[in-house]
């Protein structure tokens, strides 16, 4: 079974730009979640979906949106890039069934804002 | 606001020695709890996981030790090998397992 994906696994963005991150759960999985890793502290959940409705939300700015299609695969949007949005952005998915607990994650969209 | 925390940024152990990581949280409404492996330039893998019903759950040379009345929780690798060099995340959620909390991380180095 392939694991989760994301693209693009790097991106270099200057201030004030927008930005579009995708991910493809592993088939099956309905959920999916986002977080934000910066040195220091640790993972930050920004937000997660399920059957294209998000069903959870962090503490994040409005800034900071998301999605999820018919397929489950999930993009993430941020508007106005800020040089503190500069960090390593993991997808996660989840079975809904079963070990409902254990997250799956994809290797990250490492973005740069300049 | 941290729900959980790792106070140790970094521990480093004799190969073959035990490496004890541990992990708090604050919030009583917590009820599963896990620990996620991190290389570099990979997302984090699932390493064992405990429920809040147990003290204690064991997968090979990992243990993980859960003390509900201090809010704590333990991961115990023996013997600790060079490939376990990496960051550990404790993370916890709710028995609805939409929402987790992560730890800030702690890296692990065994030296050979």
């Amino acid at each position: 079974k392939a694991g989760v994906t994301q693209t693009p696994r790097y991106l270099i963005k200057t201030r004030g730009q927008q930005v579009t991150l995708s991910c493809s759960p592993i088939s099956g999985h309905r959920s999916v979640s986002w977080y934000q890793q910066t040195p220091g502290q640790g993972l930050q959940f920004l937000f997660e979906y399920f059957s294209e409705t998000q069903r959870n939300k962090g503490n994040f700015p409005g800034r900071f949106s998301g999605r999820q299609f018919s397929n489950s695969r999930s993009e993430m949007n941020v508007s106005t890039l800020e040089l503190g949005d500069s960090a390593l952005y993991l997808c996660a998915s989840k079975a809904t069934a079963g070990s409902s607990y254990e997250q799956y994650f994809g290797p990250g969209t490492r973005l740069t804002v300049t | 606001d941290q729900q959980v925390k790792q106070n140790s940024p970094s521990l480093s152990v004799q190969e073959g020695r035990i490496s004890i990581l541990n992990c708090d949280y604050t919030n009583s409404m917590f009820d599963y709890f896990l620990w996620y492996k991190k290389y570099p330039a990979e997302g984090p893998t699932f390493l064992i996981s405990i429920s809040s019903i147990k003290d204690k759950n064991e997968d090979g040379r990992f243990t993980v030790f859960l003390n509900k009345s201090a809010k704590h929780l333990s991961l115990h690798i023996v013997p600790s090998q060079p490939g376990d060099s990496a960051v550990y995340f404790c993370a916890a959620t709710s028995n609805t397992g939409n929402q987790f909390y992560f730890g800030t991380g702690t890296s692990l180095t065994v030296i050979p």
